[in-house]
């Protein structure tokens, strides 16, 4: 079936500007994650939902990062004034559930690349 | 907070070598550790899994045990083949939370 899919694959945009980041889940999985990774480091967590709510948005770095996930699928992920420093890929994964179960492997999605002139 | 450290690379080795990748860890709790890859042009996948301490998680030819009294979980591989470039990360799921932790990632080359 279908994995995670991101759109854009690449997004280039002027210090300053609004973007947003989508995310499709794997049809079915109640919990989606963003992570965020910087070139030559690992993916860092920024918000995790459970259904339509954040459970967990302790990763996001300031108040021009926020997430949506209005209908419990597609998420977006949308950074206001965006700065030179927030140039990364943009990682999004999903799980069946929350729950932290044995089983409850998370599914990277391959990521948007977001560059900051 | 939680952490994981895991060695730097890159690692190059030519076919057939043995490949061990250093990944400690410290977190409160129990967590579960995880190694994941990332090949060439792909997304993160898993590659393996460990939820209690002496546990080992083995795929593809990999294994790592998770080894509490040293909070370890080094990743290891008899003959490493030239399709096993890639950059792998070690990560920890801890608490009642279930973001993962990740490492900074260790780029292999294996040459033929």
């Amino acid at each position: 079936g279908a994995g995670v899919s991101q759109t854009p694959s690449n997004k280039v945009t002027e210090k300053g500007k609004y973007v947003e980041l989508r995310c499709d889940p794997i049809s079915g999985h109640t919990a989606l994650y963003w992570y965020r990774q910087s070139l030559g480091q690992g993916p860092e967590f920024l918000i995790y939902f459970q259904g339509t709510g954040a459970a967990d948005d302790s990763g996001l770095p300031n108040d021009r990062f926020f997430a949506v996930r209005p209908e419990g699928s597609v998420s977006t992920l949308k950074i206001q004034r965006t700065e030179r420093g927030d140039s990364a890929v943009y990682l999004c994964a999903s799980s069946l559930s929350g729950q932290t179960h044995l089983y409850n492997e998370q599914f990277f999605g391959p990521g948007t690349r977001l560059t900051v002139l | 907070g939680n952490s994981v450290t895991q060695m730097e690379g890159p690692v190059t080795l030519s076919e057939e070598a043995f490949l061990t990748i250093n990944c400690t860890y410290t977190a409160t709790g129990y967590p579960s550790l995880f190694w994941y890859v990332q090949y060439p042009g792909e997304g993160l996948q898993l590659l393996l899994k460990a939820t209690k301490a002496d546990d080992k998680g083995s795929n593809k030819g990999f294994e790592a045990t998770y080894r509490k009294e040293t909070t370890s979980f080094h990743l290891e591989k008899g003959s490493v083949q030239v399709s096993d470039s890639a950059v792998y990360f070690c990560a920890l799921r801890g608490g009642a939370t279930n973001k993962l932790i990740f490492g900074t990632g260790t780029l292999l080359a294996v040459q033929p």
